[in-house]
């Protein structure tokens, strides 16, 4: 099993400014995916991090906004951009358990808070 | 539009007693379904995975049956016990190695 884990836990940001998140996975996986949950909703795919080449976002998401790095089978960053109140969700990363099986492991969120 | 609808009204039960959590949805024809579990500040752990082909996939306590005609998933747990006390997520297989997640339902066991 893969333990994955997210920095930072939690922040407080002010509009216009920018935070980036970062998603760490103890063992090589295939794919890496971000999610973002609003208070009482359902996790949101924002976009598919792949390695060596862009990410691919979901519909409503824009790479300008929320950028995506994935510079090995281990790591991912998330950052979003130009923040406003409305970017004030849990951020989750989530990688697949095993190549071949569709389950998925998720980190723990990063709870934003944009005043 | 796809929709994946899970109990709108969180669920309330005895300890011992069995919940039972519905999730429907529409406009998917998902090669699986999946079952999650979520605890407050934290993220979703899976649970259990039944396929199209498969009518009911047991794992200790919980159970899952899928039913692709009705387009629904059940999930139970049986005696249950306050430490199930958590939010359910349902999610469905988009036939592109993605995810998509249902709203949850929010189990609350009391002893």
């Amino acid at each position: 099993s893969a333990v994955i884990s997210q920095k930072p836990s939690r922040d407080i940001c002010q509009r216009g400014t920018s935070l980036t998140i970062q998603c760490q996975v103890d063992s090589q996986v295939t794919m890496m995916f971000w999610y973002r949950q609003q208070p009482g909703q359902s996790l949101t795919l924002i976009a598919t991090a792949n390695q060596g080449s862009e990410a691919t976002y979901e519909s409503g998401f824009v790479i300008d906004k929320f950028p995506i790095s994935r510079p090995n089978l281990t790591f991912s960053t998330l950052t979003v951009s130009n923040m406003s109140p409305e970017d004030s969700s849990i951020y989750l990363c989530s990688a697949d358990r095993d190549l071949g099986v569709e389950t998925q492991y998720f980190g723990p969120g990063t709870r934003l808070l944009v005043l | 539009s796809q929709k994946i609808e899970q109990n709108s009204e969180a669920l309330n039960i005895q300890e011992g007693k069995t919940a039972t959590l519905t999730c429907n949805y529409t406009n998917y024809s998902p090669a699986y379904l999946q079952w999650y579990r979520q605890d407050p500040g934290r993220g979703p752990v899976f649970l259990l995975l039944i396929r199209e082909n498969e009518k009911e996939k047991r794992k200790e306590r919980l159970k899952v049956t899928f039913d692709t005609t009705l387009k629904q998933s059940l999930f139970h747990i049986t005696a249950s016990q306050p430490a199930d006390s958590a939010t359910y997520l349902c999610a469905l297989d988009r036939n592109d190695y993605k995810l998509s997640f249902g709203a949850g339902t929010t189990v609350t066991v009391r002893a």
